[in-house]
C-alpha cells in the first residue's frame, strides 16, 4: 500500500467554523507533512511531524493546529480561518525526515473559506 | 537560503516530440534534486530524482541531468505522450536544511 489518504476531498466553511482535515498512511513512514498549495503555485511547507512529534512549524498562524495522534494519522484542525486560507491542503509522508528522499503526497483537501 | 528558478513556465509540444524543463539553484551545497509531476486534481508524484554525486539518471523516457558547476539541472522527456500533460515541479534540498525548495512549476501540454 503506497497511498496517502486525505479526507474530506472538498470542504467549505465559514470564518467562524471549526473543522478538521485528516490524513492517513500505512507505509510505516515516520515523517508526515502538511503543505498548502495555491492555484498555479508550488506546495508550501506548513508543518512536519517526525516520530509523532512536531519538528517544523513554518511560522503558520495559530488558526491552523496540527495533531499527530499516532504514526499513521495526521490531522489539521482549522478555526477562525480567513478567505485567503482557501487553498489545496496536501498531506505527505516519507520514510525519514531529511528532505532527501521521496515524499508521498495525498490527493489533497480543497478548502474554501467563505 | 536556497532559491530555485524554473523555466519555462509553460511548454507546448507535439506528441512524439521531446520536452526539456530547466532549473537553477543558488546553494552550491544542495545535494538532492527531485522532480514531481502533478496531474489535475491530484497531489504531486515523484517521477525521478538525482543526487549531487551523479551527473545523469535515466528511467525509460525520462532523464535528469545535473551540472553542479553551473548549478542547474534539467528534466528531459522523450517521445512525449498526451498523458505527460501535467504541471512539473523541480526542487532542491540543501544539506541540513529543513525543507525542500520547489521551483515555480512548468505546465506541459502535449498536443495530439
Amino acid at each position: 500500500d503506497t497511498e496517502v489518504t486525505q479526507t474530506p476531498k472538498h470542504l467549505v466553511m465559514g470564518m467562524t467554523n471549526k473543522k478538521s482535515l485528516k490524513c492517513e498512511q500505512h507505509m510505516g513512514h515516520r515523517a508526515m507533512y502538511w503543505y498548502k498549495q495555491k492555484a498555479k503555485k508550488p506546495p508550501e511547507l506548513m508543518f512536519v511531524y517526525s516520530y509523532e512529534k512536531l519538528s517544523i512549524n513554518e511560522s503558520v498562524p495559530s488558526r491552523f493546529s496540527p495533531e499527530c495522534p499516532n504514526s499513521s494519522l495526521l490531522n489539521l484542525h482549522l478555526h477562525a480561518l480567513q478567505p485567503e486560507d482557501s487553498a489545496l491542503y496536501l498531506c505527505a509522508s516519507s520514510q525519514g525526515h531529511s528532505f532527501t528522499g521521496e515524499l508521498f503526497f495525498g490527493e489533497g483537501s480543497r478548502l474554501t473559506v467563505l | 537560503g536556497e532559491n530555485v528558478e524554473q523555466h519555462p513556465s509553460t511548454l507546448s509540444v507535439q506528441e512524439g516530440d521531446s520536452a526539456v524543463i530547466k532549473c537553477t539553484y543558488s546553494d552550491s551545497a544542495s545535494n538532492y534534486f527531485p522532480w514531481y509531476k502533478q496531474e489535475l486534481g491530484k497531489g504531486p508524484q515523484l517521477i525521478i530524482d538525482i543526487r549531487s554525486n551523479v551527473g545523469e539518471k535515466k528511467d525509460q523516457r525520462i532523464a535528469v541531468t545535473l551540472n553542479k558547476t553551473a548549478k542547474h539541472f534539467s528534466l528531459h522527456i522523450t517521445e512525449t505522450q498526451p498523458e505527460d500533460s501535467a504541471v512539473y515541479f523541480c526542487a532542491a534540498s540543501p544539506p541540513k536544511g529543513n525543507k525542500l525548495v520547489f521551483g515555480a512549476g512548468t505546465i506541459l501540454r502535449v498536443k495530439s
